[in-house]
């Protein structure tokens, strides 16, 4: 199973809304990646998460808040968005050396904040 | 620091002909390098990647790839153009040390011409 999912694949919510963003994987992979995508743009890394500990956060506002509650999951909570934060929402994951390990992507959830 | 250049940011080529797509990295050191595809509406899927060793790497569905440290460039090719290959298509590159992220060039789109 080489397989990572995202739920929901759309999402539409307002500013005042708290949302989560679900991503998981059965690959036995202790690596986690958020990344966002904006239309006709490369993806941007958001968070890495390292056997389940947050590595990297590439300075993502506090209205994202990643959560990683076991080996398989990764969550995004999501709170007082604002209409730029619209995008693609990727999730990957792979063996915690990316130039050794291929990352898996996830289809993405697409964001949309009215 | 580390960054990676497409250029041409769509390219059209005929069904049969050859596909090149170009990729030029600005490293310090000689970074890790791979080339992802983006189906519309889908995550990223690896086609190559180079660490170390042979220049030439082949990848998925025909593609190849030159790694070549005096032009440092990690141009795309493959010899036969498919409709199935129309996508868009990203560069990225990863320190070979430290950080387990990846770093994505602006993409081409191909499109690929009956």
């Amino acid at each position: 199973d080489t397989e990572v999912t995202q739920t929901p694949k759309h999402l539409v919510m307002g500013m005042t809304n708290k949302k989560s963003l679900k991503c998981e994987q059965h690959m036995g992979h202790r690596a986690m990646y958020w990344y966002k995508q904006k239309a006709k743009k490369p993806p941007e890394l958001m968070f890495v998460y390292s056997y389940e500990k947050l590595s990297i956060n590439e300075s993502v506002p506090s209205r994202f808040s990643p959560e990683c509650p076991n080996s398989s999951l990764l969550n995004l909570h999501l709170h007082a968005l604002q209409p730029e934060d619209s995008a693609l929402y990727l999730c990957a994951s792979s063996q915690p050396q990316v130039a050794l390990y291929e990352q898996y992507f996830g289809p993405g959830t697409r964001l949309t904040v009215t | 620091a580390q960054s990676v250049t497409q250029l041409g940011s769509h390219v059209s080529v005929s069904e049969g002909a050859l596909v090149l797509l170009r990729c030029n990295y600005s490293s310090s050191v000689p970074p890790y390098l791979f080339w992802y595809v983006q189906y519309p509406n889908q995550g990223l899927q690896l086609l190559l990647k180079y660490t170390t060793g042979a220049t030439l790497v082949k990848g998925i569905n025909g593609f190849e790839a030159e790694f070549k440290k005096s032009e440092t460039s990690f141009h795309l090719t493959k010899p036969s153009a498919h409709m199935s290959d129309a996508a868009e298509y990203f560069c990225a590159v990863s320190r070979r040390r430290g950080a387990n992220n990846l770093f994505f060039g602006t993409g081409t789109r191909l499109t690929v011409i009956p």
